[in-house]
């Protein structure tokens, strides 16, 4: 099994409606983060979490939430999806000191 | 402003020749860097990193990179291609191996292998 993993890893959604994306690691890792991958614009952070009550908004949180339910277990939310959502969503966890961060397969996410 | 350019957005090798890619950084820091991989509908994995010490780094897959920080470089390297390598290459930078919210990435490198 995946040390980090995503669900769903495929979804296709209209807009308006509300769609959450989960992640679940069994790295032990306190770390927690959400990317977003976009064509030509790389990697870009949308949330971060370094413990089970502390989330941060990365740079591109807007229209974006997240819940940290456990230190396992880290979701997206999107509230009111919309086209310009459509992407790959990345999931992504890293120890106490940083350093490596180990991703998750990818949720792609379309709104139409 | 801090960035991280890889200027060659796509390159193709044939199986068994070396590769070169290119990651240059502007950073005001002493920069912490990373090479990661994604191979298709997967998620990214270090292939190495460069915190200090020696500036030639040995990583997984039989790739090395040299920092050089005269040139502001991390370019990635690899003696001989192999079919398996086709992949989305990511540079990133950031300030301490702490702080990953703070890492700036590269758009990618995305390699083809000729058989």
């Amino acid at each position: 099994d995946a040390d980090v993993t995503q669900t769903p890893r495929n979804r296709i959604t209209k807009t308006g409606k509300r769609i959450m994306l989960e992640c679940s690691q069994t790295k032990g890792h306190d770390r927690m983060y959400w990317y977003r991958q976009d064509p030509g614009l790389g990697l870009r952070l949308i949330y971060y979490s370094f413990d089970v009550k502390d989330i941060n908004k990365g740079e591109i949180s807007d229209g974006y939430s997240v819940s940290r339910q456990a230190q396992a277990k880290f979701s997206l939310s999107l509230e009111s999806a919309i086209p310009n959502q459509t992407a790959l969503y990345f999931c992504a966890t890293s120890g106490k000191q940083g350093g490596e961060l180990f991703f998750g397969e990818g949720s792609r996410l379309t709104v139409l | 402003a801090q960035s991280v350019t890889q200027p060659d957005i796509h390159i193709t090798v044939s199986e068994g020749a070396s590769l070169e890619l290119r990651c240059n950084y502007s950073y005001g820091a002493t920069p912490y860097l990373f090479w990661y991989v994604q191979s298709p509908g997967q998620g990214l994995q270090l292939l190495l990193k460069y915190f200090s010490g020696d500036t030639l780094v040995q990583g997984i897959k039989g790739f090395e990179a040299e920092f050089k920080r005269s040139q502001s470089s991390f370019n990635l390297r690899k003696p001989s291609v192999h079919w398996s390598d086709a992949a989305e290459y990511f540079c990133a930078v950031g300030s301490n191996a702490g702080n990953n919210r703070k890492l700036i990435w590269g758009l990618g490198t995305s390699l083809a292998v000729n058989p």
